[in-house]
């Protein structure tokens, strides 16, 4: 089974400063697909970022940027020049598709932004 | 067009009471999944529903079962409420049956007391 670990529960950042959140996994299959979700306090959960595994380039989405690291089932998101709108919990998930339309969360990280 | 939308977002039960939560996926999408989140498990999957199927089941006791209409709404049911049940449950619609893109609802916090 797929397995996804954050092992940052929380993190902290200053206001313009770049804060990187961590993100492992594991899997047996080569194609899958790989995100970063975001939900602040309404609980809506937001796509940040999305990776496809068999793509080597790192997805960039604005401040918002992955490190993909396939051998190491690495995945982690950087955060430029970070806001106070981008407190929140952030999930890493995971997305093969031999499992209907199940997504596999890690446990999230609590981002603080200090102004 | 309009996001997905569940009903209720809050909800208070009762020990041993039942509960029904209901889930509308954007228009035009037939999957449905279902997801608990609490402070201690995190994000778990339910069950997942495709053109009215269960299609895939987590790891979750029989109280705990779902349903999906012909115009795609879900419902999932929690019998016999018990303390460890309150959690904000979210649901998530897709428009294919294998698709990475999934859209959120605002999710249903359930409180059992």
């Amino acid at each position: 089974a797929q397995t996804v670990t954050q092992s940052q529960p929380e993190m902290s950042v200053q206001e313009a400063e770049t804060v990187t959140l961590s993100c492992t996994y594991d899997t047996s299959e080569s194609d899958y697909y790989l995100f970063w979700y975001k939900q602040p306090p309404s609980r809506q959960m937001i796509l940040v970022i999305r990776q496809e595994a068999y793509k080597q380039q790192n997805a960039t989405e604005n401040r918002f940027s992955v490190n993909f690291q396939k051998a190491a089932k690495s995945f982690s998101l950087k955060i430029s020049d970070s806001q106070l709108g981008d407190a929140a919990m952030y999930f890493c998930a995971y997305y093969h598709g031999n499992a209907g339309n199940m997504l596999t969360f890690g446990g999230g990280t609590r981002l603080m932004v200090k102004p | 067009k309009a996001g997905v939308t569940q009903t209720p977002r809050y909800l208070i039960k009762t020990r041993g009471q039942q509960v029904t939560l209901s889930c509308s996926p954007i228009s035009g999408h037939r999957s449905v999944s279902w997801y608990q989140q609490t402070p201690g498990q995190g994000l778990q999957f339910l069950f997942e529903y495709f053109s009215e199927t269960q299609r895939n089941k987590g790891n979750f006791p029989g109280r705990f079962s779902g349903r999906q209409f012909s115009n795609s709404r879900s419902e999932m049911n929690v019998s016999t409420l018990e303390l460890g049940d309150s959690a904000l449950y979210l649901c998530a619609s897709s428009e294919q049956g294998y698709s990475y893109e999934q859209y959120f609802g605002p999710g249903t916090r359930l409180t059992v007391t």
